[in-house]
């Protein structure tokens, strides 16, 4: 079975640190291109940030860039998610996702998620 | 304010067909393949249509999709109360620098 795992959310303080892991498995993992892409309590989705198979290539959302890192380990089958300086705002969903098809065009296979919450 | 903008809500009765569209630019529908999502309550998205108008495997024919310049627009028809959920178009956008857009979704009740 295909599959995506996340984990590492929780609970943090506001200006605190927080890395979020997606482990993947019936797939091979370093074939494929993947993002990450999280969702606000009542609000829509909002894509965060994307690494190629070989990690060569790698975007960033703007509202993001330069409190986040995204890495993977394609030995271990496994996605990150290096978040920093956290404010209220990045309380939500972390999905880790998988890009596929001719371009990387659509995610076609999705986590069940992981909270994060930033308290102040 | 989504880069890509759906109607927040639509409706229709079971049985019914409805059209929910996606509007954006030439940087993002424009220039790229369009897909669409479908999140049940408390679920994951799940992935109904890739490259404007191609299904993945599993995903039935009651569910289409078509692109047309800068807009894309989603179709369901036999509407099924499982179908009630929320929709999302997303897209690559290459304004000044690559990255992901997703539309603000929208809501679709099966009254």
């Amino acid at each position: 079975e295909v599959k995506l795992v996340e984990s590492g959310g929780g609970l943090v303080q506001s200006g605190g640190s927080l890395r979020l892991s997606c482990a993947a498995s019936g797939f091979t993992f370093s074939s494929y291109s993947m993002n990450w892409v999280r969702q606000a309590p009542g609000r829509g989705l909002e894509w965060l940030t994307y690494i190629s198979d070989s990690s060569t290539t790698i975007y960033y959302a703007d509202s993001v860039k330069g409190r986040i890192t995204i890495s993977r380990d394609n030995a271990k089958n496994s996605l990150y998610l290096q978040m920093n300086s956290l404010r209220d705002e990045d309380t939500a969903v972390y999905y880790c996702a998988r890009t596929d098809y001719t371009d990387d065009d659509a995610f076609d296979i999705w986590g069940q998620g992981t909270m994060v919450s930033v308290s102040s | 304010q989504s880069v890509l903008a759906q109607p927040p809500s639509v409706s229709a009765a079971p049985g019914q067909k409805v059209t929910i569209s996606c509007s954006g630019s030439r940087s993002n529908i424009g220039d790229n393949y369009v897909s669409w999502y479908q999140q049940l309550p408390g679920t994951a998205p799940k992935l109904l249509i890739y490259e404007n108008n191609k299904r993945p495997s599993g995903i039935p024919d009651r569910f289409s999709g078509s692109k047309s310049g800068t807009s894309a627009t989603l179709g369901i028809t036999g509407l099924q109360t499982g179908d009630e959920a929320d929709y999302y178009c997303g897209t690559w956008d290459n304004s000044l620098s690559v990255h992901w857009v997703f539309g603000g979704g929208t809501k679709l009740t099966v009254l």
